[in-house]
């Protein structure tokens, strides 16, 4: 079963930054993988941040920005504010079996 | 923009058949590179993939639930459908509905429906 691992959570004071991480249990993370990043805040659907490792949806606040980092994908949030005090969640595609995997998901907390 | 809506039960008995559908507007099913998926996501949990479909009615679904899940699509109507067999407690949760490339996650997502197995 393929697994894909997340920080459970972070905490980042305003104006700073955070860099959250993905790893799949299958090798290191490739741009092949497509790593997608997510937001979702409570009650709330999640939003699509991040696409294909560091492509940004017309939506995506510049402070958010994706790469490939030590075997993983990676999301840093720049320049923190209170309102990205959210659930993170990464996607990656897994090519031999078709199969597209989430993440946990990282807590961040805005403190 | 596209809009993506769920709609179906809220309430299903175990052992019973999950049915949901999406209706979708601002986009083309059958016109439209996309594929269209089910994720869902247990209260207090995680997100968790279901599968997809394409026009043509290609279908690509996650290991753990393809035994059970049908994912299938509806051009005419611009609607797609997911239904899950033999439902336990387990498959509570919110269904979102979603649009995505080929090679590309989730861009826009329905706001959810929440199914409960009781």
């Amino acid at each position: 079963q393929t697994v894909v691992t997340q920080e459970p959570s972070l905490t980042v004071s305003p104006g700073g930054t955070v860099t959250l991480t993905c790893a799949s249990s299958t090798g290191a993370v490739t741009s092949g993988y497509y790593p997608n990043w997510f937001q979702q805040k409570p009650g709330q659907a999640p939003r699509a941040l991040i696409y294909s490792t560091s492509n940004k949806h017309s939506w995506t606040p510049a402070r958010f920005s994706g790469s490939l980092l030590g075997g993983k994908a990676a999301l840093t949030l720049s320049r923190v504010q209170p309102e990205d005090e959210a659930d993170y969640y990464c996607l990656l595609y897994h090519g031999g079996v078709q199969l597209w995997v989430f993440g946990a998901g990282t807590k961040v907390t805005v403190l | 923009q596209p809009q993506l809506q769920e709609w179906g039960p809220g309430l299903v008995k175990p052992s019973d058949t999950l049915s949901l559908t999406c209706t979708v507007s601002g986009d083309s099913i059958s016109g439209s590179s996309y594929y269209w998926g089910w994720i869902r996501q247990p209260p207090g949990k995680g997100l968790e993939w279901i599968g997809s479909v394409f026009h043509s009615g290609t279908t690509h679904y996650t290991p753990s639930l393809k035994s059970r899940v049908i994912i299938s699509v509806d051009p005419s109507n611009n609607q797609f459908s997911v239904t899950l067999s033999s439902v336990t407690a387990a498959d509570t949760g919110l269904y979102y509905c979603v649009r995505h490339e080929p090679l590309g996650g989730p861009d826009y997502w329905g706001q959810g429906t929440l199914v409960t197995v009781s």
